[in-house]
């Protein structure tokens, strides 16, 4: 079974670029999250997708970042512009019935100079 | 609003045995999950604890207790490559089940 495949795995760009993440979960996986870790720091959930709906959005910063998850498979979220505090590594993850039980793709590192 | 706690570092010798605490404070709780990340890499899923008491898989296992809020990972015969980060995640009911992380603790296994 392949797993969660992401990319690109590192990016650098400068601030108030635009930068776009691509994400493939797990064939029949219906829920998608996207990840914000921060060094040192935990996951912190930007966004979570049931099939193509978004059941949960409250910690995405809505005025630069936006996420879609068309035709409930894979998705993108973006960036624009970016700030030199979204550096960090950004993960998505996928699952099928438990959310408890989650399988993370390999994150892009996002660096923003 | 919820919380959860754990030590940021923990340092133990190979072939001993570690505890990883996790207290948490949340309405709606669920279950507590485990994680573990090497550095650079991806969480991977350890456990899942719904009802209190002990789950044991392999050397690792995880125990629950709701009444106290607290949870932990008890790692067993450690080996070098068990260095890593451990995070706990609740879980929290409501329309959709919600997963928080914590903030992780590192484990350095020494000789």
């Amino acid at each position: 079974e392949a797993g969660v495949a992401q990319s690109p795995r590192y990016k650098i760009i400068e601030k108030r670029q635009s930068v776009a993440f691509w994400c493939n979960p797990i064939s029949g996986h219906a829920t998608l999250y996207w990840y914000q870790q921060i060094l040192g720091q935990g996951p912190k959930l930007l966004i979570q997708f049931q099939n193509n709906g978004v059941v949960d959005d409250s910690q995405l910063p809505k005025d630069r970042f936006s996420a879609e998850r068309l035709k409930g498979v894979d998705s993108t979220l973006k960036i624009q512009p970016a700030k030199l505090e979204d550096s960090a590594v950004y993960l998505c993850a996928s699952s099928f019935e438990s959310p408890y039980e989650q399988y993370f793709g390999p994150g892009t590192r996002l660096t923003v100079t | 609003g919820q919380s959860l706690e754990q030590p940021s570092e923990v340092t133990a010798v190979e072939g001993a045995i570690v505890q990883i605490n996790c207290t948490y404070q949340t309405s709606g709780f669920y279950g507590l999950s485990w994680y573990q990340q090497h550095d650079g890499g991806a969480p991977t899923f350890l456990s899942y604890n719904a009802l209190d008491g002990l789950e044991e898989t392999g050397r690792f296992s995880s125990f629950l207790s709701r009444s106290d809020s607290y949870g932990y990972l008890l790692l067993q015969e450690l080996q070098m490559k068990d260095s890593a980060s451990y995070f706990c995640a609740v879980s929290l009911g409501g329309g959709y089940q919600k997963v928080t992380f914590g903030t992780g603790t590192k484990l350095q296994v020494i000789p």
